[in-house]
């Protein structure tokens, strides 16, 4: 299916644990996203990519790991899961400097 | 101070009414954009605009640069508009990432 798809949707996990979420898009966007949802917050970025190969950090980017080794894909990585990383994550992709598509999010939480 | 403000946070209407949702900003733009997120999270561009008005459907925005600030107007609201609207912002020198607003909580009762 074309768009941005984001996987898996919800997500239970354990603090310690790896758990890598995963945002494909099919329109070779070049610039994808990531942000957390929080209550009590807007949207936050934690790591975004120009391109393929290129990655930066964002405002809240500790305790996170991105690659993105394909323009279509840009997973995200908790290396060890903390409490605090309970949160809904969205995706995205952007052509240009023009407007972004999010996924539907991945609802994590971390015992 | 948040660099990206808006008001109101809550916000009730009746089925009908006009609807202003209000965004300031404190950092120099590139580009606003208003986005909707459905009740059941889903997020949905509806504009970017960097200049003037934009107008789709029953919803106009507006922006005014010199003044920093930006409206989301909803005519002839409708229940189906009940979701939260967020205000962001792309400042001058980013890399394309956007700066959000806590948004506006919109439940519009028929």
């Amino acid at each position: 299916d074309a768009g941005i798809t984001q996987s898996p949707r919800y997500k239970i996990t354990e603090t310690g644990r790896q758990v890598t979420l995963m945002c494909h898009q099919t329109w070779s966007h070049s610039y994808m996203f990531w942000y957390r949802q929080d209550l009590g917050h807007g949207l936050r970025l934690i790591y975004y990519s120009a391109a393929a190969d290129i990655t930066d950090k964002g405002e809240v980017p500790d305790g996170y790991v991105v690659s993105r080794s394909k323009t279509e894909n840009f997973p995200l990585t908790l290396e060890s899961a903390t409490r605090s990383q309970t949160s809904v994550y969205f995706c995205a992709s952007m052509k240009g400097e023009n407007i972004q598509y999010f996924g539907a999010g991945t609802r994590l939480s971390v015992l | 101070k948040n660099e990206v403000e808006q008001s109101p946070q809550n916000l009730t209407a009746q089925e009908g009414e006009f609807i202003t949702i209000n965004c300031s900003y404190s950092v120099g733009i590139s580009a606003l954009h208003w986005l909707q997120q459905h009740p059941g999270g889903g997020i949905v561009s509806l504009f970017m605009l960097s200049s003037g008005k934009k107008k789709h459907g029953r919803l106009i925005a507006t922006i005014n640069i010199q003044e920093k600030h930006s409206s989301l107007h909803i005519t002839a609201s409708h229940p189906r508009d009940s979701a939260v609207y967020i205000c962001a912002v792309r400042s001058g020198g980013s890399q394309g990432n956007l700066i959000f607003g806590k948004g506006t909580k919109l439940s519009v009762k028929p």
